[in-house]
């Protein structure tokens, strides 16, 4: 079974920061690499899917990379808007979510 | 408006059963890969199920032989009965589309979840 995990598992960040998020499979999965953002009691959002490509209506300070089994989210500057809970799935095999990582105000 | 609403969740004793309901608008359930989502109190988000858009199903090991999900295309909504619920069910569910007919694209489309709540 493909392992998954997430780095870190939370962080502090101020408005305006660049935060990079790590996903990291246990084995290759191409591309076949998704993330989601979810705030409080609120479902997942589709933010990149097949590793690097935008969703559409999401906005452009987010973006994805990676192959194979390292993957990161980055987001450029962070806004107010975007202090929630991000995980990474994988859909190589049966989908599978990382655990998350949450950011946070510092 | 293309739009996924869950109902069906409520408290239950353990060993008991439930059936949880998505009615889908906006596009057909049979189009695209629907899956349940689960996500316990605190807890990140796990794979429940999933049902292919040429009528396939795949669990979780977590819920395999206890829980089937299935869909009604005229009815255009998705099911996942649950049977012989355990504490660990406990969770809100969601259900979610897959973008297209296949699992890359990733789950663009999720409902508002409803809550499973599995004590005595």
């Amino acid at each position: 079974d493909i392992q998954m995990t997430q780095s870190p598992s939370s962080l502090s960040a101020s408005v305006g920061d660049r935060v990079t998020i790590t996903c990291r499979t246990s084995q290759s999965i191409s591309r076949y690499l998704n993330w989601y953002q979810q705030k409080p009691g609120k479902a997942p959002t589709l933010l990149i899917f097949g590793s690097s490509s935008l969703q559409s209506g999401v906005p452009s300070r987010f973006s994805g990379s990676g192959s194979g089994t390292d993957f990161t989210l980055t987001i450029s500057s962070l806004q107010p808007e975007d202090f929630a809970t991000y995980y990474c799935q994988q859909t190589y095999s049966i989908p599978l979510f990382g655990p998350g990582t949450k950011v946070d105000i510092k | 408006e293309v739009q996924l609403v869950e109902s069906g969740g409520d408290l239950v004793q353990p060993g008991g059963s439930l059936r949880l309901s998505c009615a889908a608008s906006g596009f057909s359930v049979s189009t695209n890969y629907m899956s349940w989502v689960r996500q316990a109190p605190g807890k990140g988000l796990e794979w429940v199920s999933v049902i292919y858009s040429g009528g396939s199903a795949y669990y979780a090991d977590s819920v395999k032989g206890r829980f089937t999900i299935s869909r009604h295309i005229s009815k255009n909504t998705l099911y996942l009965q649950m049977n012989s619920l355990r504490a660990d069910d406990t969770a809100v569910y969601y259900c979610a589309r897959s973008q297209a007919a296949e699992f890359y694209y990733g789950m663009d489309v999720w409902g508002q979840g409803t809550t499973v709540t599995v004590s005595s």
